[in-house]
């Protein structure tokens, strides 16, 4: 089956520190990667994707490669602020024909100290 | 209008009460998901709805019962819960095939059970 597999947290950096949350994915086909956001007392928003290999998502100043050779989708972020303190999900979703189910990882907490 | 619009936001139950939980999206998507996610965990699926039809049903227990009145709307019934169903319950859309697309989430319900 599919499974995500990320860093666990939590992870506590200053502002303007570099930031890399790993992520590595098993699936059966060919899927989809996500990285979700989720602020607290807030819903999941959808961070960046990507839906091939070597695709680069990008977003507020966030970027994840896909590579399928590591089968990873780790995400960076050059400078991180306060206000991008949150619990970070990396996905998948299958190309398959049951692609409905969004495969989550167990997430990680981010902290960021001004 | 690209969001997903659930009601209420938050909400205190008995456990012989029922009530009602709402999601609407205007996005013309037609794929519609109920998650339940728990303090410091990812989202668990529940029920998927594609064209107005259930697909998946993840084993939920029957005092949850979910129902989607048209492609716009999903509402997810609430019955006789136990405390251990406190949590926040959030809904989601997409386009059904679309294994690149992501979903859109709302903000959540927080039910607590008491």
């Amino acid at each position: 089956g599919n499974s995500v597999t990320q860093m666990e947290g939590p992870v506590t950096l200053s502002e303007e520190a570099f930031l890399t949350i790993n992520c590595t994915y098993t699936a059966t086909g060919y899927p989809s990667l996500f990285w979700y956001v989720q602020y607290p007392g807030e819903g999941l928003q959808l961070l960046l994707k990507a839906t091939k290999a070597d695709d680069k998502g990008s977003n507020k100043g966030f970027e994840a490669t896909y590579r399928k050779e590591t089968t990873s989708f780790h995400l960076e972020k050059g400078s991180v602020q306060v206000s991008d303190s949150a619990v970070y999900f990396c996905a998948l979703r299958d190309s398959g024909g049951s692609n409905y189910k969004l495969t989550f990882g167990k997430g990680t907490l981010l902290t960021v100290n001004p | 209008d690209t969001e997903v619009t659930q009601t209420p936001k938050h909400l205190v139950m008995g456990m012989t009460n029922k009530k009602s939980l709402k999601c609407e999206q205007h996005m013309g998507h037609r794929a519609m998901y109920w998650y339940k996610q728990k303090a410091k965990k990812p989202p668990e699926l529940m029920f998927v709805y594609s064209y107005e039809k259930l697909s998946i049903n993840e084993s939920v227990p029957s005092r949850f019962s979910p129902e989607c009145p048209n492609s716009s709307l999903l509402n997810l019934h609430l019955h006789a819960l136990q405390p251990e169903d406190s949590a926040l319950y959030l809904c989601a859309s997409s386009q059904p095939g679309q294994g690149d697309g992501g979903y859109t989430f709302g903000s959540g319900t927080r039910l607590t059970v008491v």
